[in-house]
């Protein structure tokens, strides 16, 4: 069975803090993807990583994709309100045209 | 330019009913998935569409059925349906070689009373 463990599932924190997302597969990816929905809404791209050991920055939130293209971690730096949400990472096969979702990372930043 | 749109945005329904929902792609996109997503949980694939046929498929029953229109827009049907069935449902669309790139709707919310 192909899985995608996120963790932790839940995160309350204080406005100001940095805070870290883990995502972990014993499979290998051709490129993983992280997500953040809002209620009521589909979840809406954030990042595409797709290179062993890659780091992109988004603002004030960096993702890395492990060497061997089976983890990822999201890490936002100094958390704001506004960055509260449900956080999803999704691994891809290059063959397939589907996404292998994580359950989630809701995430709580108090003002 | 508009995005995925998904009707209705909520349904009820009881157990044993059929429901169709329905997805118009991101204009432009020719490939359209959809997703069903329990509370408190990641979207899971159910299947995919292009060029009007069902090209890949998740873990679902035949219960769960689909359509791709000449147009691109899609729809998803549900027959028999269970209380376990309650979900959001997600349509997302993409170019055919980049379907890394999704574009989701607001989905459906279904509950199935």
């Amino acid at each position: 069975t192909q899985l995608l463990e996120q963790s932790p599932q839940f995160l309350s924190i204080q406005e100001g803090e940095n805070l870290t997302v883990y995502c972990n597969s014993s499979s290998v990816f051709s490129s993983l993807q992280w997500y953040r929905q809002e209620p009521g809404e589909g979840p809406v791209l954030l990042v595409t990583v797709v290179t062993g050991g890659e780091v992109k920055k988004l603002k004030r939130l960096t993702f890395q994709f492990g060497d061997a293209r089976k983890d990822s971690s999201l890490h936002i730096t100094a958390a704001q309100p506004g960055d509260t949400g449900l956080y999803l990472c999704a691994g891809a096969y290059s063959n397939t045209g589907k996404l292998i979702f994580g359950q989630g990372t809701t995430l709580q930043v108090k003002p | 330019d508009a995005g995925v749109t998904q009707s209705p945005t909520h349904l009820i329904k009881t157990r044993g009913q059929q429901v169709t929902l329905r997805c118009s792609p991101k204009s432009g996109h020719d490939t359209v998935s959809w997703y069903q997503q329990a509370l408190g949980q990641g979207p899971q694939f159910i299947f995919q569409y292009y060029e009007e046929e069902e090209r890949q498929r998740g873990n679902f029953p035949d219960r769960f059925s689909g359509h791709q229109f000449p147009n691109y827009s899609s729809e998803l049907n549900v027959n028999a349906l269970l209380l376990g069935d309650s979900a959001l449902y997600l349509c997302a669309s993409s170019l055919v070689g980049a379907h890394e790139k999704l574009f989701f709707g607001s989905g459906t919310q279904l509950s199935v009373l």
